[in-house]
């Protein structure tokens, strides 16, 4: 099993490019989130899906697009980016994290807006 | 609303000391799920413990350990012995069992272990 997955590692963007953050797991968990990780903060979520065709807004959702469209994938777009994007980005997946399953994360991708 | 607080930002100790890692949360719901993540300098978040908010029994592994109060809203993580490889950022985590939201995190422990 890979786990959980991300690409890209690293990205560079300018102010007001778009981009998409890929995310995969193949541990046919119906659960998975979109974190960012900013010092001092800790991890907020930014959105979250309970299953293919469904997907929730989390604490930092302004800015960010998601869709669920198969179990295994669960992209986030940047629509325009601003440099308070800067950040690391990490997915996760879960069994049933509401049951107290652990999250397995993928290792994040860090980007860096100018 | 739920609330994770990890007052201590930075902890420095010397190798062989011991070291607790303090976490408050809060929370509504009387079923909930604690959480404690290590995050290495490399980046990766590794899951550690899991506790269930009707199991206040505290757990040891190996030299790591888990006090969990319900009393005080409390589930403090203590490093016996600690080495080197112990550096890191420590998350503790919340979960409630009547949410399919996912964690909440406190903000870290950034802990450094001197040689």
């Amino acid at each position: 099993n890979a786990g959980v997955t991300q690409t890209p590692k690293f990205q560079v963007l300018k102010t007001g490019q778009s981009m998409t953050l890929q995310c995969a797991q193949d541990m046919n968990h119906e659960y998975m989130s979109w974190y960012r990780q900013d010092p001092g903060m800790g991890l907020r979520l930014i959105h979250y899906s309970v299953g293919a065709g469904i997907t929730d807004q989390g604490e930092v959702p302004n800015g960010y697009n998601v869709s669920r469209s198969t179990t295994e994938d669960f992209p986030l777009r940047l629509l325009s980016a601003a440099p308070s994007q800067t950040s690391v980005y990490f997915c996760a997946s879960s069994y049933a994290p509401n049951l107290g399953y652990e999250q397995y994360f993928g290792p994040g991708t860090r980007l860096t807006v100018t | 609303a739920q609330k994770v607080t990890q007052a201590q930002t930075e902890i420095s100790v010397v190798e062989k000391e011991d070291v607790t890692l303090d976490c408050v949360y809060e929370t509504r719901d009387t079923t909930y799920y604690l959480f404690w993540y290590k995050q290495p300098p490399s980046g990766e978040l590794v899951f550690l413990i899991r506790r269930n908010s009707f199991d206040e029994q505290n757990e040891i592994s190996g030299r790591y350990s888990w006090n969990f109060q319900k009393s005080t809203s409390s589930f403090n993580f203590t490093i016996t012995a600690s080495q080197v490889v112990d550096s890191a950022v420590y998350f503790c985590a919340l979960s409630a069992a009547g949410s399919a939201r996912q964690l909440t995190f406190g903000s870290g422990t950034q802990l450094t272990v001197l040689p």
